[in-house]
């Protein structure tokens, strides 16, 4: 697709439970980062992927938060055991290399866990 | 530590008038910002961008001015239009901060 994708649009999980979140980033495009963002809370950075480097992931916020990325393509970002302070909106962006620093955001996936 | 901070966390304005949205940052290093616009529901998307280089930026309606001795930013919509009506948010270059919670917009008819 032309855009950033992400899937899916909503998820409404128990506590407890393990959730799988994909981004499929524009095509070409080296870079690709996550952000959630809580209630009355502002963009968090998660995770940050550029190219074959080792991604940087000084924003997970613990070790029940993990992402992975196939070569430059699709991204999954994986809540083991969540909690409620994990409901939020989870944005993945995507951008190409040597550029000046635009990103392209996705729709976002939002998490509800009850 | 939020190293940029927008002050403002709403403004309302009226059609056809000036909006001005301001943004301030701490780190000197920051060499080149952008602002985005998100409506809800939606990711944000970009809208402008200024390298340090300049104290200008304009594209049609949009203007961003940055003074970089004050280190500050400030977005210009004129005249503002009721589809203008979102969440702005500014960020430096190479955007792994937390960006803060924006400056929700309302332009009334």
């Amino acid at each position: 697709g032309a855009g950033v994708s992400q899937s899916p649009s909503n998820k409404v999980t128990e506590k407890g439970k393990d959730v799988e979140l994909r981004c499929d980033p524009i095509s070409g495009h080296t870079a690709l980062y996550w952000y959630r963002q809580r209630l009355g809370q502002g963009l968090e950075f998660l995770i940050y992927f550029q190219g074959n480097s080792a991604p940087d992931k000084s924003g997970l916020p613990s070790d029940r938060f993990s992402a992975e990325r196939t070569g430059e393509s699709v991204s999954t970002l994986t809540i083991q055991r969540t909690q409620q302070e994990d409901s939020a909106v989870y944005l993945c962006a995507s951008s190409p290399a040597r550029n000046t620093g635009e990103l392209f955001f996705g729709e976002g996936s939002r998490l509800t866990v009850l | 530590d939020q190293q940029v901070k927008q002050n403002s966390p709403s403004l309302s304005v009226q059609e056809g008038r000036i909006s001005i949205l301001n943004c301030d940052y701490t780190n000197s290093m920051f060499d080149y910002f952008l602002w985005y616009k998100k409506y809800p529901a939606e990711g944000p998307t970009f809208l402008i961008s200024i390298s340090s280089i300049k104290d200008k930026n304009e594209d049609g309606r949009f203007t961003v001015f940055l003074n970089k001795s004050a280190k500050h930013l400030s977005l210009h919509i004129v005249p503002s239009q009721p589809g203008d009506s979102a969440v702005y948010f500014c960020a430096p270059r190479g955007s792994k901060l937390i960006w803060g919670l924006g400056t929700s917009l309302a332009v009334n008819p």
